[in-house]
């Protein structure tokens, strides 16, 4: 069966620090790929998607950027945390030609 | 471009009553339609969806939902709440006829089911 793992779950940044959130996805091939950000327990923000290695979009333009090093790792990144990142980070991940999503656990990133 | 609202907020229920989530979407093309639950702190669960066919889905933990082209809504049920039922549901829509990858997901609404 397919897993989905996201770490860490919790992390506490001071701002202007570096970020890297790791996503990996097992029992599958070639997944579509999903960063999501919520904040105050509401409503979801697409932030990127993936649908091959190395293929990247981006929704929203911020200071995130996001990597596929491999075909079920995801990688958001951040060089200089702001305030305003905090919040809880969702991967998630869908088979090819599967419409819904499946998604990790979650990372609570507080920026301090 | 699409978009997804849940009126409430939040939804108050007594444990053993029916319960509603109401949804309603807007796409330029074919609606592709899926109901999520989330606990606190935990990520979404996927209950249910809608992509063609008949227009009544069920769902995970005994949900269902009805699709309704006219009212374009996406309502999801169950006949009897449980205590357990009580956390955020999100619903969401992507467009089928565009062929993207992205789904637009409701604010959510607090479910709380009374004992």
């Amino acid at each position: 069966s397919q897993t989905i793992h996201q770490w860490p779950a919790t992390l506490v940044q001071p701002v202007g620090s570096p970020l890297s959130l790791e996503c990996t996805v097992e029992g599958t091939s070639n997944p579509n790929l999903y960063w999501y950000r919520q904040a105050a327990g509401r409503g979801l923000q697409l932030l990127f998607y993936s649908v091959g290695i190395g293929q990247i979009s981006s929704e929203v333009p911020q200071n995130l950027s996001a990597s596929r090093p491999q075909d079920r790792q995801f990688i958001l990144s951040s060089k200089k945390l702001l305030l305003s990142d905090s919040g809880f980070y969702l991967c998630a991940w869908s088979p090819p030609q599967v419409y819904e999503q499946y998604f990790g656990p979650g990372t609570r990133l507080t920026v301090t | 471009a699409q978009s997804v609202a849940q009126p409430e907020d939040q939804v108050n229920v007594a444990e053993g009553n029916p319960l509603t989530v109401k949804c309603t979407y807007s796409v330029s093309g074919n609606p592709y339609l899926f109901w999520y639950v989330q606990y606190p702190n935990r990520g979404l669960q996927f209950l249910l969806k809608y992509i063609t066919g008949d227009n009544l889905v069920k769902g995970s933990y005994g949900f269902e939902a009805e699709f309704n082209k006219s009212q374009t809504s996406f309502h999801l049920k169950k006949p009897s709440a449980l205590v357990s039922d009580s956390a955020l549901y999100f619903c969401a829509v992507r467009d089928g006829g565009t062929g993207g990858f992205k789904t637009i997901f409701g604010a959510g609404t607090r479910l709380f089911v009374k004992a």
